[in-house]
């Protein structure tokens, strides 16, 4: 099976400007989750989406949204980009079975850069 | 909410040899979720070893294993036999049966020849 893909891989921006993430999770795994890694911050959640619906949301503004498709593909859009928005933004899919918790298989993430 | 602290941001190990990684977490769930994640200089997150935290028996795939306390809240990776190909950051992570996750700040592990 092809592991999780995300578009664009490298993406450098400028502040004010609005961009929009791509992953496309293992093929049958219905659940998306995304994360934002710096260096100063760590692994911070941003948000899991399963089928189409957001279940999980973490502690970020309004300017950060998502989506997710019915085919499990899921976008994830930043409005307004400020510099600290700089990072490596990762996607994760899992199976997400009722009753239990999958493990999430990561994508190579999208680096983003503001400038 | 859920924290994971790892207090080691740096190890070392020689090759061949044996070292321990360690993870204190705080939840307020009483079924969850433990996991070690690699990842290594070319950034793809990898998973290493999960544990049901309803399961008392520590969790091994081969190389590595955890010593889990529950009680403790304590979550620690046992790395042994030590290759070149472990050196990577190394994420310990707690997840909720919600599927909502927290991820610790990551410990580097260095192997040396």
């Amino acid at each position: 099976k092809a592991g999780v893909t995300q578009t664009p891989r490298y993406l450098i921006k400028t502040r004010g400007q609005q961009v929009t993430l791509s992953c496309s999770p293992i093929s049958g795994h219905r659940s998306v989750s995304w994360y934002q890694q710096t260096p100063g911050q760590g692994l911070q959640f941003l948000f899991e989406y399963f089928s189409e619906t957001q279940r999980n949301k973490g502690n970020f503004p309004g300017r950060f949204s998502g989506r997710q498709f019915s085919n499990s593909r899921s976008e994830m859009n930043v409005s307004t980009l400020e510099l600290g928005d700089s990072a490596l933004y990762l996607c994760a899919s899992s199976l997400s079975s009722v009753g239990g918790v999958e493990t999430q298989y990561f994508g190579p993430g999208t680096r983003l850069l503001v400038l | 909410a859920q924290t994971v602290t790892q207090s080691q941001p740096e190890m070392s190990v020689q090759e061949a040899e044996t070292v321990t990684l360690s993870c204190t977490y705080d939840t307020s769930e009483s079924d969850y979720y433990l996991f070690w994640y690699k990842q290594p200089p070319s950034r793809q997150m990898i998973l290493v070893i999960r544990q049901e935290a309803y399961k008392q028996q520590n969790a091994t795939e081969n190389r590595f294993s955890v010593n889990f306390q529950k009680a403790a809240k304590s979550f620690s990776l046992k790395i042994s036999d030590s290759q070149l190909g472990d050196a990577a950051m190394y994420f310990c992570a707690h997840t909720t049966n919600a599927g909502k996750s927290t991820f610790g700040d990551g410990t580097t592990l260095t192997v040396k020849p």
